[in-house]
Order: C-alpha cells, then sequence, then structure tokens
C-alpha cells in the first residue's frame, strides 16, 4: 500500500463548479498537511498548508483534515479556467521532518 | 530574489553520455533536494541535502550522483545517461528547524531530459 494515495484524474468541470481533490494516507503519524498546485510545465508552488485535523480557509479553498479517516481534502468554490493545474498533496511526520511525501497529484480542467 | 533556478533548461543526451544539472538558490535555505516527476509516477525523491557537505539518498538514487559544495548550489549528475532517466527533473529548497510552516518546499522551474 502506498504511503499517500490520490485519483490522478484527469477531473473536468464547467467553470463556478465546486471541485473537491482527495488524498488518503496509510500513516497515522504524518501531522503535517499541503497542498501544492503545479500548472502546465512550471514547478509546483504551496497552496495551502494544515495542521493536524480541521479545516482551512483561504479564500475560495477550504483545506479539510480528517486524521481519523486518514483523508485530506482541497475544496474550490466558484472554480476558474485559472485554477486549471495539477494539484499534489503532501504531507510530512512532523515541522522539521526533512521529506515530504506527496501523492501523484490529480489534473483539473475548468471549461469555461 | 530569483528564488530557485535550474540549468539547463532542456536537455537531450544519447544513452551512456554524462551530464551535470545545476540548482541555484538565493533564499538562504539549508535544505536542498533533486526530484524527478513522471506520468502517474509523481515526485520520487533522488536525493537531498541537509547542509553545505552533505548529501543522502532519497526514494530513487540509482543511476545519480549529487555534491553541495557550497550552500546555495545543489549539482546532480548522471555518470552514464539511460532511456529510463528521461524525465522532468526538479530542484526544490526550504528553511531548516522545526517551526511546522518551515515544511514548506520552493521549487524550481524543472528541467525537461530526454535520454535516447
Amino acid at each position: 500500500q502506498k504511503e499517500v494515495e490520490q485519483d490522478p484524474g484527469p477531473l473536468s468541470v464547467p467553470e463556478g463548479a465546486i471541485v473537491s481533490l482527495n488524498c488518503t494516507y496509510s500513516n497515522s503519524a504524518f501531522q503535517y498537511f499541503m497542498w501544492y498546485r503545479q500548472y502546465s510545465r512550471k514547478g509546483p508552488e504551496l497552496l495551502m498548508y494544515t495542521y493536524s485535523s480541521g479545516n482551512k480557509e483561504d479564500g475560495r479553498f477550504t483545506a479539510q483534515v480528517d486524521k481519523s479517516s486518514k483523508y485530506i481534502s482541497l475544496f474550490i468554490r466558484d472554480s476558474q479556467p485559472s485554477d486549471s493545474a495539477t494539484y499534489l498533496c503532501a504531507m510530512s511526520l512532523q515541522g522539521g521532518s526533512e521529506k515530504l511525501v506527496f501523492g501523484k497529484g490529480t489534473k483539473l480542467t475548468v471549461n469555461p | 530574489n530569483a528564488g530557485v533556478t535550474q540549468t539547463p533548461k532542456f536537455r537531450v543526451l544519447k544513452t551512456g553520455q554524462s551530464m551535470t544539472l545545476l540548482c541555484a538558490q538565493d533564499m538562504n535555505h539549508e535544505y536542498m533536494y533533486w526530484y524527478r516527476q513522471d506520468p502517474g509516477m509523481g515526485l520520487r525523491l533522488i536525493h537531498y541535502s541537509v547542509g553545505e557537505g552533505t548529501t543522502a539518498k532519497g526514494e530513487v538514487p540509482d543511476g545519480y550522483n549529487v555534491s553541495r559544495l557550497k550552500k546555495q548550489n545543489f549539482l546532480l549528475g548522471l555518470e552514464s545517461a539511460a532511456p529510463s532517466q528521461t524525465s522532468v527533473y526538479f530542484c526544490a529548497s526550504r528553511l531548516a528547524g522545526l517551526v511546522a510552516t518551515y515544511n514548506e518546499q520552493f521549487f524550481g522551474p524543472g528541467t525537461r531530459l530526454t535520454v535516447l
């Protein structure tokens, strides 16, 4: 079993839709959870960062962590064509942990 | 601030040739990483460094070597390139320490390598 599982998609939605992206993980010791966004032919960049369980909101984006289910989600409200990208979840064991464990990424296309 | 830069952006090699990829960062970060990204495989860690003069193996280190002679630079070498090393290579860097937010890795724009 992979440490982090992420459905690669692709996911195609109309503009204005609510998008839900998800990852599951097997290591209950993960404490820090991140979502990176990667535009085509670019490097990943950090989008959201959460610690432990709960929700975190930033504009149209909400990150959710359910540690009891080992499940994390990223919600995008009022999706825009500019949100079209690959979204990678990442997690680490502790704040200073040297390495991140990445999901494989979900490719999202938002159609105008 | 240029952030993380990678040289070259593109390269085509023949099987058996060697090359070095250069990563440079101007953020005074202690930690640096080399990843490869392949369709369906996601980002896989090749090697990383937690400080000048140190290196460590990641998930897929075979066929690669690295050096960190200066804090701002991290070099990835392919001694004898193979078609299986065709990939997009990303360098990343981050601060050291136990503060949670220091986990953020900053990525370069990538190097597209094709080995024929």
